[in-house]
Formats: C-alpha cells, structure tokens, sequence
C-alpha cells in the first residue's frame, strides 16, 4: 500500500540554522513527490515537486528511492519558513491524487 | 482574484443532523476533491471529481455523499453526522496536472 511517513511532528530551530524535514515514501512504482506548506493562516499550497528539480524560497528535496525518501532542506532558516509542511505522493488512478503525510510543523526561533 | 472558495468556514451541527458544505472555485478546473482533516493527521482524500465522473475512495463511508451540479461547484453531503465526523475539510480544485489548488477549509464541529 502507498503511504507517506513524516516522522517530525515538530522541527525547531534557531533562524540562520540549516533544516531538514524528512519524508519517507512506501509505493512499488515510480514515484512523483510533493512538498505542500501551510503557512499561519493560509490555505494549503504547493511548494515544490520533485521533477521540477526547483529551488522554491530557498528550499530544495532530492527523491532517493534507495532510501525511498524526499527530504526538504533549507541550508538557512528564516523566521517566515514557519509552517506546517506536508509531504505528499501522487496515486495511481484516478486523476492527481495525492496521499498525504502527517505533517511536520517548523518553528524557526529569532 | 481566482481561487477556490469554501462555505462555511466554521459550522457545528447536532449528531445525526444532515449537513451540507460547499466548495466553489473560479479556475475552471476539471477536477476537484474533499478531504477529511483530523487533528494533527494528513489530509485525507474522500473522493473526487473529474467533471461529472465521480471517483469514490473505497474507505469512504457510506454517510459521506457529493454533488457537482456544475464545473464551479462542488458539495459535500454528511447524511447523518457522528461525533468522529468532526474534522476540518478541505476542498481543492486542479486541472489535472501535479498541482492542487485548495480552499481555506471548512471547520466541522459535531455536537
């Protein structure tokens, strides 16, 4: 079965410092990859996709299905990266379905 | 600006009591989806829409019922509420690439 395990509930950290939120991925196939972010008060949007191969504010994931997982790393946090973040896996069938993970929470301190 | 807009944003209902709660999006997207947010868990897919084609997840239960009266307009029917329906819902809209657009969510309190 496809499942996404983000095993953080809560990531703190000092602005300036690097972060990684990790993400793990269970699907027999080619996996397509997702970061979701949710700012205070704001809606759930997209962030990154792994075949972009993107930097989006400073943020980037690398899919390693050796280690079947999609880590998003920042090398200096700022004070606005604070967030729910969410990784996500696209599911067969259906048209764009996603399977989300838990979340992680990132709380970056002055 | 386009977007997706959800109706209510906060709603309580008494168990058992039918509700109903509404998703609009201005995007003219072919697909749109309901979730189901439990506190501190993922989000997770009810079902969806690909125009009129109604896509069921198959642990959705029965008391969860959707409309797509048209392509801006999405409901999510919950006949007879229970006290483990309370949840936030997301609503989202795509135009069947990688990306969701979402709403702001709909907060449901069951009483």
């Amino acid at each position: 079965a496809q499942r996404v395990t983000q095993p953080e509930k809560l990531l703190s950290v000092f602005k300036g410092a690097p972060v990684e939120l990790k993400c793990n991925y269970s699907y027999s196939g080619s996996p397509e990859l997702f970061w979701y972010v949710q700012y205070s008060r704001q809606r759930l949007q997209l962030l990154l996709r792994h075949i972009s191969r993107e930097s989006i504010k400073g943020f980037t994931a690398d899919l390693n299905k050796g280690e079947t997982s999609f880590h998003l790393k920042k090398p200096f946090a700022q004070e606005e990266d604070s967030a729910m973040y969410y990784c996500a896996l696209r599911s067969p069938g259906g048209y764009n379905k996603l399977i989300f993970g838990a979340g992680t929470r990132l709380a970056v301190h002055p | 600006d386009a977007m997706v807009i959800q109706n209510p944003r906060y709603q309580v209902t008494q168990f058992g009591k039918p509700v109903t709660l509404s998703c609009s999006q201005t995007l003219n997207h072919n697909v749109m989806y309901w979730y189901q947010q439990k506190s501190s868990q993922a989000p997770k897919l009810l079902f969806h829409y690909y125009d009129k084609d109604f896509n069921n997840e198959a642990d959705t239960p029965d008391n969860f019922q959707s409309r797509r009266p048209n392509t801006s307009f999405c409901f999510l029917d919950i006949r007879s509420p229970g006290l483990g329906d309370t949840a936030m819902y997301l609503c989202a809209s795509s135009p069947g690439d990688e990306t969701q657009y979402f709403g702001p969510g709909t907060r449901l309190l069951v009483l």
